[in-house]
C-alpha cells in the first residue's frame, strides 16, 4: 500500500501550548482522516476530510486537507492532559479496493500539567 | 451493538498453536475489515469483507492465516502454528455510509 510519513514520532508539551503534526503520502488521497488511540483502545476517529484543500475543526482539533492531496496536517489548540495518547493520519486513494485505509505511525503526545 | 465489539481481548499461546480472534460489528454495517498493529506501528491492512465474501485479502501475510464471516457479520480471524512474530494487536474495524472505519479496542495475541 501506499507509504504514509507522519511527523513528529513524538512530542513532550506543556498544557496549554499548541501542537502540530502532519501526514505526507507518496500517493494523492481522495480521503484523509486522524484517529487518536489511548492506551488498550482501538483508534477513535477525531476528523474526516474529503475534499482538496477542506479545512475542519472539531473542538480545539483543526486539520487540513492539503491541496496537492497528498498532505495533511492536525493542528491540537490550548493543550489538556487528556490529549495524551498516539493520534494517527489515515487515507485512502483510488487503488484502495473497499475504501481500506493506510496509517501512517503515529504521533505519540505527552501533555505535562 | 453499538460498537465494535473484539474478543477475546488479550490471548496468550504457544507457539505452534492455534487461534481464533472474534469481532462482531456494528449493526446494518456490510462492510468489515482487519488489521493487525505491532508495537509502535500503525494499523496495517489484513482483509476485508464486503458482506460474506471476503472482497480483497492481500494484507493477509501468508498462509496461515484465514478469515471469515459466514452470515455478512461477525467474523472470525483464524491463525494456524502460530509464531511468535504473530504477537500484535489485531483490530477489527466496520464500515458507515460516510466512509470512515469505526474500530473496536482490539484482540491482543501473545505467542510464547
Amino acid at each position: 500500500g501506499q507509504q504514509l510519513n507522519q511527523s513528529p514520532q513524538s512530542m513532550f508539551i506543556q498544557e496549554g501550548e499548541d501542537v502540530s503534526m502532519n501526514c505526507t503520502s507518496s500517493s494523492i488521497f481522495n480521503t484523509w482522516l486522524w484517529y487518536k488511540q489511548d492506551p488498550g483502545e482501538g483508534p477513535v476517529l477525531l476528523i474526516a476530510l474529503y475534499k482538496a484543500g477542506e479545512l475542519t475543526s472539531n473542538g480545539r482539533l483543526t486539520a487540513q486537507f492539503g491541496i496537492t492531496r497528498k498532505d495533511s496536517f492536525l493542528n491540537i489548540s490550548a493543550s489538556i492532559p487528556s490529549d495524551v495518547g498516539i493520534y494517527f493520519c489515515a487515507g485512502y486513494s483510488s487503488s484502495n479496493s473497499g475504501y481500506a485505509l493506510n496509517f501512517g505511525k503515529g504521533t505519540s503526545l505527552l501533555v505535562t500539567p | 451493538g453499538a460498537g465494535v465489539s473484539q474478543t477475546p481481548s488479550n490471548k496468550v499461546t504457544e507457539k505452534g498453536k492455534y487461534v481464533e480472534l472474534r469481532c462482531d460489528p456494528i449493526s446494518g454495517h456490510t462492510a468489515l475489515y482487519w488489521y493487525r498493529q505491532s508495537l509502535g506501528q500503525g494499523p496495517e491492512f489484513l482483509i476485508y469483507f464486503q458482506g460474506t465474501g471476503a472482497a480483497d485479502d492481500s494484507g493477509l501475510p501468508n498462509d496461515r492465516f484465514f478469515a471469515v464471516r459466514p452470515e455478512g457479520s461477525v467474523s472470525t480471524l483464524k491463525i494456524q502454528r502460530t509464531e511468535r512474530g504473530d504477537s500484535a494487536v489485531y483490530l477489527c474495524a466496520s464500515r458507515s455510509g460516510a466512509n470512515v472505519l469505526t474500530f473496536g479496542a482490539g484482540s491482543r495475541l501473545t505467542v510464547l
